[in-house]
């Protein structure tokens, strides 16, 4: 079956940088996109972007380039998400989802992963 | 695209039939995808291309519109289905999502 697990939480102080992880197991990791999202706490959800693993390429929202990378392992089937220069407003969950092929949507999501900013 | 769900809030009694709107600012065609979240839980996708049952998802959930205007019916609402429900548009970049309907208990 198919499954995204995420890294755990995150305590960082502001300015400096993150690093989540998602490893994905019961599916072909290569076969489809990985999207990030992110969702502060009871707030919406928000898109940040994608990363296609097979070939690395991205596409960031216009609000996080510059500040986001999102990469990924193909040996162990896990996309990463890097958030850099950390301020308290970047406090939120940050969830992988994958993207369907046939399936228009984010089909699959991991568990979630709480980054909290604080001093 | 801006997405604009209505209501952002709603209260309603098992049995009740419950939609919930989402307006596109521009149209999207029907590249439009809802999803079920509830408290300290990621997303579940229900509903893709406007109208399409995700597998898995019960026949009480439908889906419909094209264009700017789309719609989230529940015909008969269920204890397990008071959640938060979101609107997201994939015709474009950014990936955008409404800001959401909370179903509550009446």
């Amino acid at each position: 079956q198919v499954q995204l697990v995420q890294s755990g939480a995150e305590v960082k102080k502001p300015g400096a940088s993150v690093k989540v992880s998602c490893k994905a197991s019961g599916y072909t990791f290569t076969a489809y996109y990985m999207h990030w999202v992110r969702q502060a706490p009871g707030q919406g959800l928000e898109w940040m972007g994608w990363i296609n693993p097979n070939s690395g390429g991205t596409n960031y929202a216009q609000k996080f380039q510059g500040w986001v990378t999102m990469t990924r392992d193909t040996s162990i089937s896990t996309a990463y998400m890097e958030l850099s220069r950390l301020r308290s407003d970047d406090t939120a969950v940050y969830y992988c989802a994958r993207m369907g092929i046939l399936v228009r949507g984010f089909d699959y999501w991991g568990q979630g992963s709480l980054v909290t900013v604080s001093s | 695209i801006q997405l604009t769900q209505s209501p952002s809030f709603l209260s309603a009694s098992v049995g009740d039939r419950v939609t919930i709107t989402c307006r596109a600012s521009q149209g999207i065609s029907s590249y439009l995808a809802w999803y079920q979240q509830k408290p300290g839980k990621a997303p579940k996708l229900l509903i893709y291309a406007a109208s399409t049952l995700q597998s898995g998802v019960p026949s009480r959930f439908s889906g419909s519109g094209s264009g700017t205007e789309f719609t989230l019916t529940i015909s008969s609402l269920q204890p397990e289905d008071f959640a938060t429900y979101y609107c997201q548009q994939l015709n474009s970049y950014p990936r955008t999502f409404g800001g959401g309907t909370k179903v509550e208990i009446k």
